[in-house]
């Protein structure tokens, strides 16, 4: 059964820093392109990045290149997200989503964890 | 980046009624485009990938069409379950983008 866990969210100021984790169990998670996907309060859903089943590439929407990065450790089936200099506009739930294999979409999603930031 | 522009963005309907939401890309995503249901609170689900095919477990009253750049999703009958917000995410290049949802209400 696959499953996929966020955690690492909470609150942090303007500025500051913090590392998501996302672990998985159910599938083979070396064979799998990872995201990351955020919805800020009642509003809708934003892509924010992807990274490759060996991690040779990582892919990000504009807003948080330069300030974000996908990472991954296939021996520990865990998917990161660093978060440095946050600004309010961060401030979501943030899910970790599995790609499918040949077809790309996304088939499973975690729960999410809330990333606040304010001061 | 592509933008997807999803219409209606919310809409009232009945159970038994078909409804239909569209999703326009502002460029060529060949079919390249996902449905997915979000109900408050919880995790959103995958219904269709590339445009028209049904992801395993969801019932065949959703449907999906298009390719290019105009896309359909299409309930038949709704199903009070099915009251949830819509969105349509285009996988067709980097950064993915998703429209901005369509409310679904009773």
């Amino acid at each position: 059964q696959v499953h996929l866990m966020e955690s690492g969210g909470g609150v942090v100021q303007p500025g500051g820093s913090l590392r998501l984790s996302c672990a998985v169990s159910g599938f083979t998670f070396s064979t799998f392109d990872m995201h990351w996907v955020r919805q800020a309060p009642g509003k809708g859903l934003e892509w924010v990045a992807c990274i490759r089943n060996d991690g040779s590439n990582k892919y990000y929407v504009d807003s948080v290149k330069g300030r974000f990065t996908i990472s991954r450790d296939n021996s520990r089936n865990t998917l990161f997200l660093q978060m440095n200099s946050l600004t309010v506009e961060d401030t979501a739930v943030y899910y970790c989503a599995k790609d499918r294999l040949s077809v790309a979409s996304l088939d499973y999603w975690g729960q999410g964890t809330l990333v606040t930031v304010s001061s | 980046a592509i933008q997807m522009t999803q219409s209606p963005s919310s809409l009232s309907a009945s159970v038994g009624d078909r409804v239909t939401i569209t999703c326009r890309a502002s460029q060529f995503i060949r079919n390249d485009l996902g449905w997915y249901q979000q109900k408050p609170g919880t995790a959103p689900k995958l219904l269709i990938y590339s445009a028209s095919t049904l992801q395993r477990g969801v019932p065949s009253r959703f449907s999906g069409s298009g390719s290019g750049t105009d896309f359909t999703l299409t309930i038949s009958s709704l199903q009070p379950e099915d009251f949830a917000t819509y969105y349509c995410l285009q996988d067709y290049i980097y950064p993915w983008t998703f429209g901005q949802g369509t409310k679904v209400e009773i």
